[in-house]
């Protein structure tokens, strides 16, 4: 069993829709939880990250950690085309001084259509 | 330029051959890693890189090599590659500072093809 399980999709929405991605993990020691958006032939980029558990919102983006469920979700809002992209959830349980080991989900593949 | 690169950004080879990666980044940054990117996998790490010399495996390193004599440079060989090494290769970046959660650069990748 993987130590984080994403839905690979894929997701095809319309334009405007709400976007739920969701991942699950196995390691109660993590604490840090993040989303990264991988454009095609691209590398992937930090689009949010949360410590420990709670919501963090920013613009159309609000990222979910529910640590007692070993569960977090990204919610996107008011869905352009431009959000087509996988998204990744990254995981890890520490910060700072650390080497920042990241644990990937396997990545949801979303299409936004006009 | 600026951030972190790597080459080829394509590359063919055949079974048995040796490949050499390369990835730069112009951060000075302590930490580097190499990924592959399979589908139903998602980013499975190789090796990473703590400093200049320092290097360890990852959770995928077997047929692997990695070096560091320059901070900036971190490159992976494949020895001897294999069909089953056709992915996408991504380096990446972060900083050592205490006390906040450093983001991981990536690169752009190397879709590399094993025939």
């Amino acid at each position: 069993q993987k130590e984080v399980e994403q839905d690979p999709g894929p997701l095809s929405v319309p334009e405007g829709a709400i976007v739920s991605l969701n991942c699950t993990y196995s390691n109660s020691a993590f604490q840090y939880f993040m989303w990264y958006r991988q454009y095609s032939r691209k590398g992937p980029e930090l689009l949010m990250y949360t410590y420990s558990s709670g919501n963090k919102e920013d613009g159309r983006f609000t990222a979910q950690v529910d640590k007692s469920s070993k569960y977090i979700s990204l919610f996107i809002r008011d869905s352009q085309p431009s959000d087509s992209a996988t998204y990744l959830c990254a995981m890890n349980n520490a910060g700072g001084t650390s080497y920042g080991k990241l644990t990937f989900g396997q990545g949801t593949i979303l299409t936004v259509h006009p | 330029d600026a951030g972190i690169t790597q080459s080829p950004r394509y590359k063919i080879t055949e079974t048995g051959r040796q490949v050499t990666l390369m990835c730069h980044q112009t951060w000075s940054h302590s930490y580097m890693f190499w990924y592959r990117q399979d589908l139903g996998h998602g980013l499975r790490l190789i090796y990473y890189s703590a400093a200049a010399d320092i290097t360890d495996k990852g959770e995928v390193p077997d047929g692997y090599v990695v070096s560091r004599s320059k901070t900036e440079n971190f490159p992976l060989t494949l020895e001897s590659a294999t069909r089953s090494q056709t992915s996408v290769y991504f380096c990446a970046s972060r900083s050592l500072a205490g006390g906040t959660y450093n983001e991981q650069f990536f690169g752009p990748g190397t879709r590399l093809t094993v025939l």
